[in-house]
């Protein structure tokens, strides 16, 4: 099973900042990694795929970059609808997802 | 607009089983192959497994093997996530998801259904 490790654990920013979230794989995974965005009682929603590719309505201060076992996730600008919890996912071997980062308001 | 609508809370007693629907609109149906997904209280997420809603084939990961059963009806575009020999540790909310092939994740999620596992 390909284990997808998410850091750091929590991120303390204050809107305006600059986000930069890490997830690296066990295993190269090429560019099959999602990013998700999950709020409290919400489902996730889809942010990134293939590791760079914004989804649909995803605002472009929201990118995904690198491939093969380290991506990053970067929030250029923090906006207050931004404070959540992120969620990588591989799909190159089954499916697996990060243990999660939490942005969090200083 | 693509819609996935899931079934209400179930409070289950160990050893039970329980079945979870999410009703699917807004699309064929048999286009998309449909995931499970939980997530415990707290924590993070956990594949379940999946259903090619045409022709019905499943693939479900080995820790779910002999527990997890996911079936579907064409006929009202429903997939049902079956859950036996339930242990406290099942308690989660537990989400059906659309799988994309061309993004290679998941791009529209059921509300969620919370099953509660408690004696």
């Amino acid at each position: 099973e390909i284990v997808l490790t998410q850091s750091p654990a929590t991120l303390s920013l204050s809107p305006g900042e600059r986000a930069t979230l890490s997830c690296r794989a066990s295993q190269s995974i090429m560019s099959q990694l999602a990013w998700f965005q999950q709020k409290p009682g919400q489902p996730p929603r889809l942010l990134i795929y293939d590791a760079s590719n914004r989804a649909t309505a995803i605002p472009a201060r929201f990118s995904g970059s690198g491939s093969g076992t380290d991506f990053i996730l970067t929030i250029s600008s923090l906006e207050p609808e931004d404070f959540a919890v992120y969620y990588c996912q591989q799909s190159n071997n089954w499916l697996t997802f990060g243990g999660g980062t939490k942005v969090e308001i200083k | 607009q693509v819609y996935l609508v899931q079934s209400g809370a179930e409070v289950k007693k160990p050893g039970a089983s329980v079945k979870v629907s999410c009703k699917a609109s807004g699309y064929t149906f048999t286009n998309y192959y449909m995931h499970w997904v939980r997530q415990a209280p707290g924590q993070g997420l956990e594949w379940m497994g999946k259903i090619n809603p045409d022709g019905g084939s499943t693939t479900y990961p080995q820790k779910f093997q002999g527990r997890v059963t996911v079936t579907r009806d064409t006929s009202t575009s429903t997939i049902y996530m079956g859950l036996s020999r339930l242990r406290s540790d099942d308690t989660a909310v537990y989400f059906c998801a659309r799988w994309r092939d061309g993004y290679n994740t998941f791009d529209y999620w059921g509300q969620g259904t919370l099953v509660i596992v408690s004696s």
